[in-house]
């Protein structure tokens, strides 16, 4: 139990293009949602925290025009890096959890931009 | 403000011999404290997590840990270690089981020598 499916697993896009990831809980309803950025040989930072049906709340330093996250439902949430550039070029995991259970993980996504 | 220190950027174990990670933590409360397995270029899988009672956690694969208060440490250990083992080892700390964020160290790096 507790599947969190992220999508895509990898992105390649041009400098400008504006990138979506999805992050799904498959077998529960996460109350909540995180999204965390990772460089090479590094450890995890938080972005923001997501509930659904209300703004999410964004770490200290992280532009919430540039990287804008919906929350649209208990199983659904998203993060939109708009008009990327290569500096945005990282890998990004989300994580969802419910009330009961910690976070559960997803196999997160490597975003290129040329 | 919460943080966690794993001490060991690196670490090469014989197939077969006792391991122990350790970590670290900085918290002006009760922690909730999680260790988090991460192989190459996916996401994060819960090995273990302490909250409350025994300070001796079991988790997954065969792995342990040991919370100590009057040390702020809450080390990993496993008592013969597998080829399959290999991967990135991250301690976390949060202020509650659910809900809140996650802070996370920077990782241990475990080889095995075979």
């Amino acid at each position: 139990g507790a599947v969190v499916s992220q999508h895509p697993s990898r992105v390649i896009c041009k400098s400008g293009t504006s990138v979506k990831i999805e992050c799904r809980s498959l077998d529960f309803q996460a109350t909540t949602m995180f999204w965390y950025r990772q460089f090479p040989k590094q450890s995890l930072m938080l972005m923001a925290t997501s509930n659904e049906g209300s703004k999410a709340t964004y770490e200290q330093g992280v532009e919430k025009d540039k990287f804008l996250i919906n929350h649209a439902s208990l199983t659904l949430s998203t993060l939109t890096v708009t008009s990327a550039h290569p500096e945005d070029s990282s890998f990004y995991i989300c994580s969802a959890e419910d009330r009961d259970q910690p976070q559960h993980f997803g196999d997160g996504t490597r975003l290129s931009i040329l | 403000a919460q943080s966690v220190t794993q001490p060991d950027i690196h670490i090469t174990v014989s197939e077969g011999a006792s391991l122990e990670l350790r970590c670290n933590y900085s918290y002006g409360a009760t922690p909730y404290l999680f260790w988090y397995v991460q192989s190459p270029g996916q996401g994060l899988q819960l090995l273990l997590k302490y909250f409350s009672g025994d300070t001796l956690v079991q988790g997954i694969k065969g792995f342990e840990a040991e919370f100590k208060r009057s040390q702020s440490s809450f080390n990993l250990r496993k008592p013969s270690v597998h080829w399959s083992d290999a991967a990135e080892y991250f301690c976390a700390v949060g202020a509650g089981s659910s809900g809140d964020k996650l802070t996370f160290g920077t990782g241990t790096r475990l080889a095995v020598r075979p």
